[in-house]
């Protein structure tokens, strides 16, 4: 079992709706969460960052993470075209240690 | 305050030859990490500073690959006599302990082995 599962994907969705992106973990030592956007042939930006268990809200973009599942989603209100790319999620066990990425998920929103 | 950059974006080379990446980090920032992409996975961890430290490196990191970062600002990631499956995007990411939680990626140097 893989630290870090995230479906591949594709996922394709049209303009306007809400994404769900999710991860699984197995490593309950983790306490950060984070999520990358990454365009193709890009380097990962970062989106969102969490620490331990909660919900965290920016604009149209809501993190969430459940330690007792071990579980973080990443949720897209309002989805438009430039929000196609690549979700990847990561962790570790601080924000200045060494991150596990999970493979990522492709988007496509289709106008 | 400028992103993280890498030189060159791009590198093509054959089998048998010696490379050599640039990674620039964020200003101020004492943390330096090198992590690997091939296509359709993730990003995975290669090697991380403290100042001029390198405090880890993964079992990825093969003795072929070497990295440096001599005055706590730049560094650089070596690989000697590449193969086929050293082709990859090598990505380099910066923070700063206690200022950031988290990790500010470069664009990546695209290494093509042919």
């Amino acid at each position: 079992q893989k630290e870090v599962e995230q479906d591949p994907g594709p996922l394709s969705v049209p303009e306007g709706a809400i994404v769900s992106l999710n991860c699984t973990y197995s490593n309950s030592a983790f306490q950060y969460f984070m999520w990358y956007r990454q365009y193709s042939r890009k380097g990962p930006e970062l989106l969102m960052y969490t620490y331990s268990s909660g919900n965290k809200e920016d604009g149209r973009f809501t993190a969430q993470v459940d330690k007792s599942s071990k579980y973080i989603s990443l949720f897209i209100r309002d989805s438009q075209p430039s929000d196609s790319a690549t979700y990847l999620c990561a962790m570790g066990y601080s924000g200045n240690t060494p991150l596990v990425f999970g493979k990522g998920t492709r988007l496509s929103v289709i106008a | 305050d400028t992103g993280v950059s890498q030189n060159p974006r791009h590198k093509i080379t054959k089998r048998g030859q010696n490379v050599t990446f640039r990674c620039d980090p964020i200003s101020e920032h004492n943390r330096l990490y090198w992590y690997r992409q091939t296509l359709g996975q993730g990003p995975e961890f290669l090697t991380y500073f403290q100042n001029e430290a390198q405090l880890e490196k993964s079992r990825l990191l093969s003795d072929r690959f070497s990295a440096e970062r001599p005055k706590g600002s730049f560094s650089t990631l070596e690989i000697q006599r590449t193969e086929q499956g050293d082709s990859a995007m090598y990505l380099c990411a910066s923070s700063q302990e206690r200022i950031t939680d988290t990790q500010y990626f470069g664009p990546g140097t695209r290494l093509t082995v042919l």
